[in-house]
């Protein structure tokens, strides 16, 4: 079956420029979990997000950030006046359940001039 | 201190050698051990998933995990150099759901 897919694939953006990246997760999985790998932090959680459950934001770096689920399945992650720090590939996961099996996207990478 | 630590490699090895991967942790908390597998401009790939600790084995691949000394490896016998990729181990608390990873460590597989 389809996997996790993310878009775009790569994504170049002036400073202080609004950006928004799609997850769309595996049919029926119920957990989705954005994560950040850049080259000087390795790869870290940003947000999950369980069924209807509030989601555990705990690790958005800033409230420049911000993610939404909508109906359960899709999810953007939105970055508000990126920054250069901001470069990274971003990664979705999703999993059938909290706790099984993380499934990962081919991530987006997004660049900040 | 960070919460997983994992040698950076590169790590270089000839074709058909044995490859020791390493991670050391320090929360106790973590109960669940992942190591993944990424290739160049890819996603992580979940090569192997354990609870308890003791021995799991998948093909070549086979994973450790030694709570009391906090310390996870995986090993893979007869390399290959289509394992020529970045491993990540990662682990997770009953509680959070997120997985905090290593730092990875590139492996080279020389034919």
């Amino acid at each position: 079956g389809a996997g996790v897919s993310q878009s775009p694939s790569n994504k170049v953006t002036e400073k202080g420029k609004d950006v928004e990246l799609r997850c769309d997760p595996i049919s029926g999985h119920t957990a989705l979990y954005w994560y950040r790998q850049s080259l000087g932090q390795g790869l870290e959680f940003l947000i999950y997000f369980q069924g209807n459950s509030a989601p555990d934001k705990s690790g958005l770096p800033s409230d420049r950030f911000s993610a939404e689920r909508t109906g359960g399945s899709v999810s953007t992650l939105t970055i508000q006046r990126t920054q250069q720090e901001d470069s990274a590939v971003y990664l979705c996961a999703s999993s059938p359940g909290s706790g099984d099996t993380q499934y990962f996207g081919p991530g987006t990478r997004l660049t900040v001039l | 201190q960070k919460e997983v630590e994992q040698d950076p490699g590169p790590l270089s090895v000839p074709e058909g050698a044995i490859v020791s991967l390493n991670c050391t942790y320090s929360n106790s908390a973590f109960q669940y051990f992942m190591w993944y597998r990424q290739y160049s401009r890819k996603g992580p790939e979940l090569l192997m998933y354990t609870y308890s600790s003791g021995n799991k084995e998948d093909g070549r691949f086979t994973a450790q995990v030694d709570k009391s000394s906090k310390y996870i490896s995986l090993f893979i016998r007869d390399s290959q150099p289509s394992d020529s990729a970045t491993y990540l181990c990662a682990v997770m608390d009953t509680g959070r759901r997120a997985l905090t990873f290593g730092s990875g460590t590139r492996l080279q597989v020389q034919p």
